[in-house]
């Protein structure tokens, strides 16, 4: 089974350009997060998905961030304009229930953002 | 607020040399408390989830434990290919993990 799939792996990109990541979860997981780890700091929530409605977007720095998941499947985090504070590496997750026993959140190798 | 933290930050052991992780977390509603394994460049990897104080759970060389204040990972006779970042987080019944900072362990040969 295929585990949670993110693109690209790594990216350099320009300050002011806009930068695309996109997930794909584990089959049959409805739960899509993402989380950020910036250098030399804990990895961080960004938001969740349940499905294709956002179910907790609390964890998102700014509106240059936007995220979608479109038909409840693969999601989409673009960063338009990129910042030099936006460098670090973005990791999806996947679950197939939310809360309580039995849930295993699997997450993906991450997206390694480099902004110059 | 909710608040995890991990010690040591890093540890060096001998291939051999049995040692444990701290993990304290102060979170209200935790619905569990999970352990990941990263190596360098790669993504969490799952090890456990624990849900209620005295509960443990064992994988190969590693033991995890759960009170109502702390998580500890024990690592029996560890072996050089256990080197790597542990990762403790809390679950809260939203779906949203709070991560610590991690214990870089080095097990040496």
């Amino acid at each position: 089974e295929a585990g949670v799939t993110q693109f690209p792996s790594h990216s350099v990109i320009e300050k002011g350009q806009t930068v695309t990541l996109r997930c794909d979860p584990i089959s049959g997981h409805d739960n899509l997060y993402w989380y950020r780890r910036v250098m030399g700091k804990e990895i961080k929530f960004l938001l969740h998905f349940v499905k294709e409605s956002k179910q907790d977007e609390s964890g998102m720095p700014n509106n240059r961030f936007l995220a979608e998941r479109t038909g409840g499947t693969y999601s989409t985090l673009k960063v338009q304009p990129a910042e030099l504070e936006d460098s670090g590496v973005y990791f999806c997750a996947s679950s197939q229930v939310t809360g309580g026993s039995g849930n295993t959140i699997y997450f993906g190798e991450g997206s390694w953002l480099t902004v110059v | 607020e909710d608040q995890v933290t991990q010690s040591p930050e890093a540890l060096r052991l001998q291939e051999g040399e049995s040692s444990s992780l701290n993990c304290s977390y102060t979170v209200s509603g935790l619905r569990g408390l999970f352990w990941y394994r990263q190596d360098p460049g790669k993504g969490p990897e799952f090890l456990f989830t624990l849900y209620s104080a005295g509960e443990e759970k064992e994988k190969e060389r590693l033991k995890a434990t759960l009170t109502k204040k702390e998580s500890f990972l024990h690592i029996t006779a560890p072996k050089p290919e256990d080197s790597a970042t542990y990762l403790c987080a809390v679950h809260r019944n939203t779906g949203k993990l709070i991560f610590g900072q991690g214990t870089t362990l080095q097990v040496k040969p």
